[in-house]
């Protein structure tokens, strides 16, 4: 079974730019979660979506948000960007409450 | 609330035990374990499931106490492979996100 896929893989922006992020979960999963993973604060939830429903959402500015297609394929949006914003974002999938796989991340840079 | 996860780094050479803790102040539901490698995606290593249920790597091993709130993370017989920052993801119901804590950088040295 193919992995849980993220593109692009690396992303060089500038302040107050806009930016999408795309996941496909592995085959037959539901349920997609959004990550952001920095030095200092670790991995930190944003969003979790299944079947095209946002379930929960993390402490994070309105300039997040993210959305799933029937296909379960999911994206997440960055408006305005800051220079904070910079980080690896990891999705991960799962069946409904099981263990969630992660893919191997979008490394977002914000000049 | 974040768990705490002890110690922060701990360095062993091959063959040598560790153990990795991962405490939360809330009850808890579940505990999931992960390792990642630099550059790489967290890799799923077990779930620990209040009332017992634990699935994961038959390599590893870790216990969930329930009533202090505390999971860890068994390493025995360290292997190079081994290194990597240990993250432990606490639940507290069914269909809450994991909460990650901050990481154990474990190094493995021969």
């Amino acid at each position: 079974k193919a992995g849980v896929t993220q593109t692009p893989r690396y992303l060089i922006k500038t302040r107050g730019q806009q930016v999408t992020l795309s996941c496909s979960p592995i085959s037959g999963h539901r349920s997609v979660s959004w990550y952001q993973q920095t030095p200092g604060q670790g991995l930190q939830f944003l969003f979790e979506y299944f079947s095209e429903t946002q379930r929960n959402k993390g402490n994070f500015p309105g300039r997040f948000s993210g959305r799933q297609f029937s296909n379960s394929r999911s994206e997440m949006n960055v408006s305005t960007l800051e220079l904070g914003d910079s980080a690896l974002y990891l999705c991960a999938s799962s069946l409904p409450s099981d263990t969630q796989y992660f893919g191997p991340g979008t490394r977002l840079t914000v000049l | 609330q974040q768990p705490v996860q002890s110690p922060q780094a701990v360095i062993l050479r091959e063959g040598e035990d560790a153990v990795i803790n991962c405490s939360s102040s809330k009850a808890l539901y579940s505990v999931h374990w992960y390792r990642q490698k630099h550059g790489e995606a967290p890799v799923f290593l077990m779930i620990l499931l209040k009332g017992g249920e634990q699935k994961g790597h038959e390599k590893i091993s870790a216990s969930f106490n329930e009533k202090k709130q505390q999971s860890s993370l068994y390493l025995t017989a360290s292997q190079l492979s081994y290194s990597g920052t240990y993250f432990c993801g606490t639940e507290d119901s069914g269909n809450t996100p994991l909460v990650f804590g901050k990481g154990t950088r474990l190094s493995v040295i021969a």
